[in-house]
């Protein structure tokens, strides 16, 4: 166990829909990132957030977005929903960023399927 | 830009065997750190090993080594006495620390490695 959690485990929506993913940094952690996970593209970094503020973007759409709150919880939002999105999200922390203990920890992901 | 490159999408040992799957990498960077994942049929993300570029003894963590070659730009992972527990999907990643986007861990497309019995 990583000590990150994410929430729901599974998810199973519709086409143009939006949901909420949820994720739960390790204690004491203040850096949460959300990585992308497909057949075709592989993994790949999506967004970084450093205690509440957004600090790096990668291959994020338009229609995702992410906010880290007070307590350093994350929340990623995807919307209109097409089936290219049904992936593995994956939420990792780290304690901060530019330390030695730059080591990214994943939580269980969250497993989308959209139909 | 940082890239990750594993050769092999495949690879098969005997139990008890030593294997090594290989990792190349490019980066402008001069502080970075590598980074080998091991993702199971659970699909969670565990990390293996990891070694900072600027450390030139080579990263040991209990049966997995890893082989740091800086100028090659190599970082291949060696796994000894291997286990049935050892067959999962293996990762190489890179993360840089020059600051701004560099944080991001950048995956290779992996090796699905089998032990077995």
């Amino acid at each position: 166990d990583s000590g990150v959690t994410q929430t729901p485990k599974h998810l199973i929506t519709a086409t143009g829909q939006r949901v909420t993913l949820r994720c739960s940094p390790r204690s004491g952690d203040l850096s949460v990132y959300w990585y992308q996970q497909s057949l075709d593209q592989g993994l790949q970094f999506l967004i970084q957030y450093y205690n509440g503020e957004e600090r790096a973007k990668g291959n994020i759409l338009e229609r995702f977005s992410a906010q880290q709150f007070p307590d350093l919880h994350s929340e990623l939002n995807l919307s209109s929903l097409e089936l290219g999105d049904s992936a593995l999200y994956f939420c990792a922390s780290s304690v901060a960023q530019g330390t030695p203990q730059e080591t990214q920890y994943f939580g269980p992901g969250t497993r989308l399927l959209v139909l | 830009a940082q890239t990750v490159t594993q050769s092999q999408p495949e690879m098969s040992v005997q139990e008890a065997e030593t294997v090594t799957l290989s990792c190349t990498y490019d980066t402008s960077e001069n502080n970075y750190y590598l980074f080998w994942y091991k993702q199971p049929p659970s699909r969670q993300m565990i990390l293996v090993i990891r070694q900072e570029a600027y450390k030139q003894q080579n990263a040991t963590e209990n049966r997995f080594s890893v082989n740091f070659q800086k100028a090659a730009k190599s970082f291949s992972l060696k796994i000894s006495d291997s286990q049935l527990g050892d067959t999962a999907m293996y990762f190489c990643a890179s993360q840089g620390h020059s600051g701004g986007s560099n944080y991001k861990l950048t995956f290779g497309k992996g090796t699905l490695l089998t032990v077995n019995p």
